[in-house]
């Protein structure tokens, strides 16, 4: 049971925009910064988002993400075939002294 | 960016101590904080803890105190041991690196590839 949730799954067209949503509560992403990780099959998660909506050098404008309150948000704009993978959201909890994650999800392009 | 590359026995006994050893390439394990994350099979990723190479650490509470984490300088490495484990702590193990721990933007901004651990008589 991951302390910041996600939708398992969602999906979309090629060129259709997705929203990946995660919630949690005051003392995580109501306290602080949220990022994002894409992780594909077999490989490790890569940063794809931090400070809630910064792109790190080389991730595609077609990421972004958003936080309001004790939710945060990440879009795929123009979603691509390339783009089908699990993305994770992640956030310092102060009550838990420690990071905390949501439990991933899969983006899947019809 | 520094490399990550992950090391250990793929296979470890129940209520056997796991070890771990992460070598940092490309930079000097003196300008980063680093944390251990894992993956069990099919689910999400769980923070285990983080390590400065001051010594400073703090891992996750729900596992019992049964971290210890140290870095040795001289080796540009960091280990984890995980004490008393069962098929519970069967995951692929990262390490990956704070990009910016002290401010309130931090994130893990760099990994290595990952080794599996499995807990298995």
């Amino acid at each position: 049971q991951s302390v910041l949730t996600q939708p398992p799954s969602t999906s979309g067209t090629p060129g259709q925009r997705v929203i990946v949503s995660c919630s949690g509560g005051s003392s995580n992403i109501g306290a602080d910064s949220v990022s994002w990780y894409q992780q594909f099959p077999g490989a490790a998660p890569k940063l794809l988002i931090f400070n809630n909506n910064q792109r790190p050098s080389g991730v595609p404008d077609r990421f972004s993400g958003s936080k309001s309150g004790t939710s945060a948000s990440l879009a795929i704009s123009g979603l691509q075939s390339e783009d089908e993978a699990t993305y994770h959201c992640a956030a310092w909890d102060n009550s838990f002294k420690g990071w905390v994650f949501g439990g991933g999800t899969k983006v899947t392009v019809l | 960016q520094v490399q990550l590359q992950e090391s250990g026995p793929g296979l470890v006994k129940p209520s056997e101590t796991l070890s771990l050893t992460c070598t940092v390439s490309g930079g000097s394990i003196s300008n980063y904080f680093f944390s251990w994350i894992r993956q069990a099979p099919g689910k999400g990723l769980e923070w285990i803890g983080y390590i400065y190479y001051s010594g400073s650490t703090n891992d996750n509470p729900s596992l019992e105190k049964r971290v210890s984490m140290s870095i040795d300088t001289s080796k540009n490495q960091l280990s984890l041991r995980l004490r008393s484990v069962t098929a519970a702590d069967t995951a692929v193990y990262y390490c990956a690196t704070h990009r910016d721990f002290w401010s309130g933007s931090d994130a893990f901004d760099n990994w290595g590839q990952g080794t599996l651990v499995i807990v298995s008589s």
